[in-house]
């Protein structure tokens, strides 16, 4: 079975870096095409997508966001990391992971979702 | 950035209705759209992929059209478990974006 499980704390204060763990089951970050995101959703809101890391490590990033993130993977463990630095109120939000499989490409379509882990910035 | 713009922004149908969600690109993006499905509290779904392939498992009841800069989600008879929220979203290039969703309600 596949599935993704997000895991962080559930809350930080402005101006801390935000750590967000992807721990991915039922296939391999290695696999060649596998790639994984973060989207994230504020309270209310539509979805925003944020990185992706593929299988040969290259990544890609918010283009709004892109000095505040690093996307990286522990293939050793099957877990893909998002760090946010600099995490203010707005960022407040639901944090997922999601899978585009290889078999998708070169269709970049999201089949499975983590279930979602809410982050609130607030002092 | 690619804007993606869903409309209606809600929508109000009965069980039994056949029911059309447009979502519009500001360029050109070939094919390469998505469509999900989310209800409240949960991750969204994935139903449609290259703007008309259906997600395995999904019914056939959604269906997706539309190249370009024009898309269409259609659901040919509503069921009581479609009533949530859609969105699209756009991966031809780079930062991926979603439409900001359409609430389909029940009248």
């Amino acid at each position: 079975q596949v599935t993704l499980r997000e895991s962080g704390p559930a809350l930080v204060k402005p101006t801390q870096t935000l750590t967000l763990t992807c721990t991915c089951s039922g296939f391999s970050l290695s696999t060649s095409g596998m790639c994984v995101s973060w989207i994230r959703q504020p309270p209310g809101k539509a979805l925003e997508w944020l990185a992706r890391i593929d299988w040969d490590d290259d990544k890609y990033y918010s283009t709004s966001l892109k000095t505040r993130l690093t996307i990286s993977k522990d293939t050793s463990k099957n877990q893909v990391v998002l760090a946010m630095t600099n995490m203010d109120p707005v960022d407040t939000a639901t944090y997922y992971c999601a899978r585009i499989p290889p078999t998708y490409l070169p269709s970049h379509a999201f089949d499975i979702w983590g279930q979602g882990t809410m982050v609130t910035v607030s002092s | 950035d690619i804007q993606m713009t869903q409309s209606p922004s809600t929508l109000s149908a009965s069980v039994g209705d056949r029911v059309t969600i447009t979502c519009r690109a500001s360029q050109s993006i070939s094919s390469w759209l998505a469509w999900y499905q989310q209800k409240p509290g949960l991750a969204p779904k994935l139903l449609i992929y290259k703007a008309s392939i259906l997600e395995s498992g999904v019914p056939s009841r959604f269906s997706g059209s539309g190249s370009g800069t024009e898309f269409t989600l259609t659901i040919s008879s509503l069921q009581p478990d479609a009533f949530a929220t859609y969105y699209c979203q756009q991966y031809n290039s780079y930062p991926y974006t979603f439409g900001q969703g359409t609430k389909l309600e029940i009248k």
